[in-house]
């Protein structure tokens, strides 16, 4: 079985352009997550999407967009790009199907590490 | 909202040796608690998990605990080997359909294994 993949694996970019990151989710799997995670901490939430719609937002500017598409798939987008923006950005899926014992076990993909100079 | 804390941020033992990291949660209606492990530029792993159900869980040489009470959780990892060298991260989470399955993690601790 594949597991969730991200793409690109690695991205530079300059202060004030636009990227954006994409994920797959493990087959089946209906719900996609994102996280940031910056060198020596831990992941940040910052949105989680279930059957194509927003569920959840973490304390993120609004320069961080997301969207799920009808194959589950997602991307984020970061407009305006500055220099504390470079980190791990993680996606996670996880079945969220209701009354499933496993269904909210979130799986992670090897992550895009986004540079910004 | 949720914070999760966690200790301590390293930790050194001697291969053979049992480590115990310890995570404090604030939110009451928090139910769902994983623990991961990252190696060093790969993702986070989940190796265990449990939910606010149960008070302990076992897997192998790995055990994790749950006091509702007091809001804490604890995993132990006995006979410790060089590969389990990685930072550990706990998180927390509540498990409502009308809830979002956000995970709010804590710092991590470094597990340095000796030989």
């Amino acid at each position: 079985d594949a597991g969730v993949t991200q793409s690109p694996t690695h991205l530079i970019k300059t202060r004030g352009q636009q990227v954006t990151l994409r994920c797959s989710p493990i087959s089946g799997h209906k719900s996609v997550s994102w996280y940031q995670q910056v060198l020596g901490q831990g992941p940040q939430f910052i949105f989680q999407y279930y059957e194509k719609e927003e569920r959840g937002r973490g304390n993120f500017p609004d320069r961080f967009s997301a969207r799920q598409f009808p194959n589950y798939s997602s991307e984020l987008n970061v407009n305006a790009l500055l220099l504390g923006d470079s980190a791990l950005y993680l996606c996670a899926s996880s079945p969220r199907a209701s009354g499933g014992s496993n269904s909210y076990e979130q799986y992670f993909g090897p992550g895009t590490r986004l540079t910004v100079t | 909202g949720e914070n999760v804390e966690q200790h301590p941020s390293t930790l050194s033992v001697q291969e053979g040796d049992s480590a115990v990291i310890k995570c404090t949660y604030s939110d009451s209606a928090s139910n769902y608690f994983p623990w991961y492990k990252q190696e060093l530029g790969k993702r986070p792993q989940l190796i265990i998990d449990i939910r606010s159900n149960v008070g302990e869980k076992k897997d192998q040489r790995i055990a994790v605990t749950l006091n509702k009470t007091a809001k804490h959780f604890s995993l132990h990892i006995t006979e410790t080997q060089p590969e389990d060298s990685a930072v550990y991260f706990c998180a927390a989470s509540t498990t409502s359909m009308d809830s979002n399955y956000q995970l709010i993690w804590g710092a991590g601790t470094k597990l340095i294994i000796k030989p």
